[in-house]
């Protein structure tokens, strides 16, 4: 498999700041870890695909201004919520792609905005 | 647009049933099929990934089959435990290695 961490595990914030997610891949350089927002009894939406040294893409609807994303290095990938508002609190969870087009996922990052 | 469904949404059992939870997909054009399970307030963990030259995977009590031709999949869970008890995602790739995934089954087993 592969070990994933993010960090935090919690955050809360005011309405209008930015808040950064960071996930790492602890055993393994991940080339492409991807983004995922989750909000309650829903399921996961992938909001963005990250690789290594390239811009990131996202997926239709996500706004890539709000949602900034920096993949510097083959373990680090990290997310920035921009000016964030109370229809951002979510549940936010990265994963990196492994073999075989298989992915493995952190812990998520339980974000609430006030 | 691929969509994923999951039957039942919800199961309850006592301790020891062997139980079966279903996933279908509209489009039959995948990769690998990747189950997962998901704990209240947690992230995924991988439970078995079926290649897409594969029709079955198996790990300890589970064991998950894959029909690409009718669009799915079914995880079978035996001799169930309340550990077993957490959210079950199915998730099939489709291009450029992106996973989509259906609601979930909720299972809760009871001792």
């Amino acid at each position: 498999g592969a070990v994933v961490s993010q960090h935090p595990s919690r955050v809360i914030c005011k309405s209008g700041t930015s808040v950064k997610i960071e996930c790492r891949s602890l055993d393994f350089q991940a080339t492409t870890m991807f983004w995922y927002r989750q909000f309650p009894k829903q399921s996961l939406m992938l909001m963005a695909t990250s690789n290594e040294g390239s811009k990131a893409t996202y997926e239709q609807g996500v706004e890539k201004d709000k949602f900034l994303i920096n993949h510097a290095s083959l373990t680090l990938s990290t997310l920035t919520v921009t000016s964030a508002h109370p229809e951002d609190s979510s549940f936010y969870i990265c994963s990196v792609l492994r073999d075989y087009n298989e992915q493995f996922f952190g812990p998520g990052t339980r974000l609430t905005v006030l | 647009k691929q969509e994923v469904t999951q039957i039942p949404a919800a199961l309850s059992v006592p301790e020891g049933e062997n139980l079966v939870l279903n996933c279908s997909f509209t489009d039959s054009a995948i990769y690998n099929l990747q189950w997962f399970r998901q704990d209240p307030g947690k992230g995924l963990t991988s439970l078995l990934l079926i290649q897409s030259s594969q029709r079955e995977q198996t790990s300890g009590r589970l064991n998950a089959s894959l029909d690409k031709s009718s669009g799915r999949s079914t995880l079978y869970i035996a001799a169930s435990q309340p550990g077993d008890s957490a959210t079950y995602l199915c998730a099939p790739y489709t291009g450029f290695q992106k996973l989509v995934f259906g609601t979930g089954t909720r299972l809760l087993v009871s001792p």
